[in-house]
């Protein structure tokens, strides 16, 4: 069965300073593909990213980048000098690749709020 | 108009009443999904369509009624709710199609329902 693990909560932090999402995953499948979704106070998930079992690169977009290791089953996001309008709900998803299974397993979300 | 489209933005209603949530996607995509979203606790997936085939949350009371007459449209019927199915609930659609290189969630703004 899949799990997504969030163990962050919420995180606070002060405008300016670098913080890192954690997102632990478990899967029996060897193709899957793992997402990072933002959710604003306005409710709708917004796609960040997408990354698929057989890509390890890490990304950066920006101040955005995630780091994907398959030996610890992570894939964790770092917002680098964070800023107000950052402060929302992410969410980390795991799903089996187009042909398998096609319902996500979502983790239970980290609430950033970053203050002024 | 493109994405994802859900309404009502907000809905308030009677435990008595009957109301349908409304979902249309402008995408292409072959699935649709209603997930419920309450306070503090992590996405709940409801009911998804693919390839016209329905697959459901056994969880999910009878009072929920999905409905999803092409693969652009789906509603969710409701009748007789409770005021614990407060909540936001959000429709997603994506492409199932092996080798999908857009493979991906997306998500509607959601619909606030409350119920009195």
């Amino acid at each position: 069965a899949q799990k997504v693990t969030q163990a962050q909560t919420e995180i606070s932090v002060v405008e300016k300073e670098d913080v890192t999402l954690d997102c632990v995953y478990e899967t029996r499948d060897t193709t899957y593909y793992l997402f990072w979704y933002k959710q604003p106070p306005s409710g709708e998930l917004v796609f960040l990213i997408r990354r698929n079992s057989f890509d390890e690169q890490n990304e950066i977009s920006g101040r955005y980048s995630w780091n994907f290791q398959k030996s610890t089953s992570s894939f964790n996001f770092t917002i680098t000098a964070s800023q107000v309008v950052d402060s929302a709900v992410y969410f980390c998803a795991l799903s089996e690749a187009p042909g398998g299974s096609y319902i996500p397993t979502f983790g239970r979300g980290t609430s950033l709020i970053v203050h002024p | 108009e493109t994405g994802v489209t859900q309404t009502p933005r907000h809905l308030v209603m009677g435990m008595t009443n009957k109301k349908s949530l409304k979902c249309e996607q402008h995408l292409g995509h072959n699935a649709m999904y209603w997930y419920k979203q309450s306070a503090k606790k992590p996405l709940e997936l409801m009911f998804v369509y693919s390839l016209e085939e329905r697959v459901e949350n056994n969880s999910v009371p009878s009072r929920f009624s999905p409905e999803c007459p092409n693969s652009s449209h789906l509603f969710l019927h409701l009748h007789t709710l409770q005021p614990e199915d407060s909540a936001l609930y959000l429709c997603a659609s994506s492409q199932v199609l092996q080798g999908d290189p857009n493979y991906g969630y997306t998500f509607g703004s959601g619909t606030r329902l409350t119920v009195v």
